[in-house]
């Protein structure tokens, strides 16, 4: 079974700086995605950026980047540049190569301090 | 834009009703899911769909089952509503195939059972 653990309940940072979000997974697969999901608190689950296990560069989306370190199995989330916008929850999740589903972590919530 | 619709932001309901959550997306997509959203757990599968008429059970079944009559709707079915199944409920959808297509969200429903 695949498992998800994002370490940091909460997390506070100043506007215009940059935060890391931590994201740890365990699977014995050897192809799988990785992806990062945001959800302000209106509810919506917003897709932010995806890591496939074989893709040499790490993925940047805008102002998202993902820190992929395959052998530590670790896939942070850097938000450069943090706006009042991006206070929310973020989720890791991950896919299989059999799966439908994508499995969770626990997800961080993000205050952006003015 | 993929557009995964809801019809219900927030529900009411009574211990022991039968509650229907319904869903509805207008991407043509194969898949369908419903998941289960609590503080400290991230979110868990309740069930999916591969096509319609087709369901599997997903990790948190006991308490639900679900309907896939028509490609575009989802719905997912309280036999018999309980306190403990306050919560916040997603639907999403998403293409087959490869492992890297994300899922695509609704807005929740937020249910609470007195």
């Amino acid at each position: 079974a695949q498992k998800i653990t994002q370490t940091q309940p909460g997390m506070f940072v100043q506007e215009k700086e940059a935060v890391t979000l931590d994201c740890t997974y365990d699977t014995s697969d050897p192809s799988y995605g990785l992806f990062w999901y945001k959800q302000p608190s209106s509810g919506e689950m917003i897709f932010l950026i995806y890591q496939g296990s074989y893709d040499q560069q790490n993925a940047t989306e805008g102002r998202y980047s993902l820190n992929f370190q395959k052998a530590r199995k670790s896939a942070n989330l850097v938000i450069s540049a943090s706006q009042l916008g991006d206070s929310a929850m973020y989720f890791c999740a991950m896919r299989g190569p059999k799966d439908y589903k994508l499995s969770f972590g626990a997800g961080t919530t993000v205050t952006v301090r003015a | 834009d993929v557009k995964v619709t809801q019809s219900s932001r927030y529900l009411v309901k009574r211990t022991g009703e039968k509650v229907f959550l319904e869903c509805v997306q207008d991407m043509d997509h194969e898949n369908m899911f419903w998941y289960r959203q609590d503080p400290g757990l991230g979110l868990r599968l309740i069930y999916f769909s591969y096509d319609v008429k087709m369901k599997e059970k997903g990790d948190i079944p006991e308490g639900y089952s679900v309907s896939r009559e028509k490609k575009e709707r989802f719905s997912l079915i309280l036999e018999s509503a309980s306190t403990n199944q306050t919560s916040m409920y997603l639907c999403a959808s998403s293409v087959p195939g490869t492992y890297n297509s994300p899922l695509h969200f609704g807005n929740g429903t937020r249910l609470t059972v007195t």
